[in-house]
């Protein structure tokens, strides 16, 4: 029962650019700072964003995060076959005093 | 670097009680740690964060089966849960987390690699 919603999947060709979009509400994304979470088969999740747009050392200037409101956004641009994983935002809610996370997209490289 | 390493045993009965532990290869003062878990095919699940201090916050929806603990000597810190069930099983992560207030920024930097805990009999 994720808080946060995000698309299933999205997809693009080699060297596009594609968003994935995360909603959420007032006492989530509306009063804190989101973070976004790179997961590739197999393996743990990587933090990619942090405080809505900020990347830690060794993140591509490739991803990029922005939020409005009640929403928050990832963008990659210059798609290559590595980043074919799964999102995830993650934020916290002030009314459940918990960390969620959205319910994740599948990024497909075509 | 700070690295983390989940350990324990990957099969428990139902009802029975999960223990975890995860070491910290560094300094695991003056930071909060927090457990995730992923069941197969699912998305990420908050389960809490503790602070060195001893202080914690539990998911509202495990909070009655959860204690997490830390034992500084060791450099490592733990995950009970009790009374499990089918539904518990998943992969287990402990990451660093980085929690800022007003507001709150609260993210994991680092992460171990997880370990597959499956509830069964």
């Amino acid at each position: 029962q994720s808080v946060l919603t995000q698309p299933p999947s999205v997809s693009a060709a080699p060297g596009q650019k594609v968003t994935i979009s995360c909603s959420g509400s007032s006492s989530n994304i509306g009063s804190n700072y989101v973070s976004w979470y790179q997961q590739l088969p197999g393996t743990a999740p990587k933090l990619l964003i942090y405080d809505n747009n900020k990347r830690p050392s060794g993140i591509p200037d490739r991803f990029s995060g922005s939020k409005s409101g009640t929403s928050a956004t990832l963008g990659i641009t210059g798609l290559q076959t590595g980043d074919e994983a799964d999102y995830y935002c993650g934020t916290w809610d002030s009314s459940l005093s918990a960390e969620v996370f959205g319910t994740g997209t599948k990024v497909t490289v075509l | 670097q700070v690295q983390l390493q989940e350990s324990g045993p990957g099969l428990v009965k139902p009802s029975e009680t999960l223990s975890l532990t995860c070491t910290v290869s560094g300094d695991s003062n003056s930071y909060y740690w927090t457990w995730i878990r992923q069941p197969p095919g699912k998305g990420l699940e908050w389960i809490g964060y503790f602070y060195f201090s001893g202080s914690t916050n539990y998911n509202p929806s495990l909070k009655s089966r959860v204690t997490m603990s830390v034992d500084t000597s060791r450099n490592q810190f733990s995950l009970k849960m009790t009374s499990v069930t089918a539904a518990d099983t998943a992969v287990y992560y402990c990451a660093r987390v980085s929690l800022n207030y007003g507001p709150v920024g609260y993210y994991m930097d680092v992460w171990g690699k997880g370990t597959t805990v499956t509830v069964s009999s």
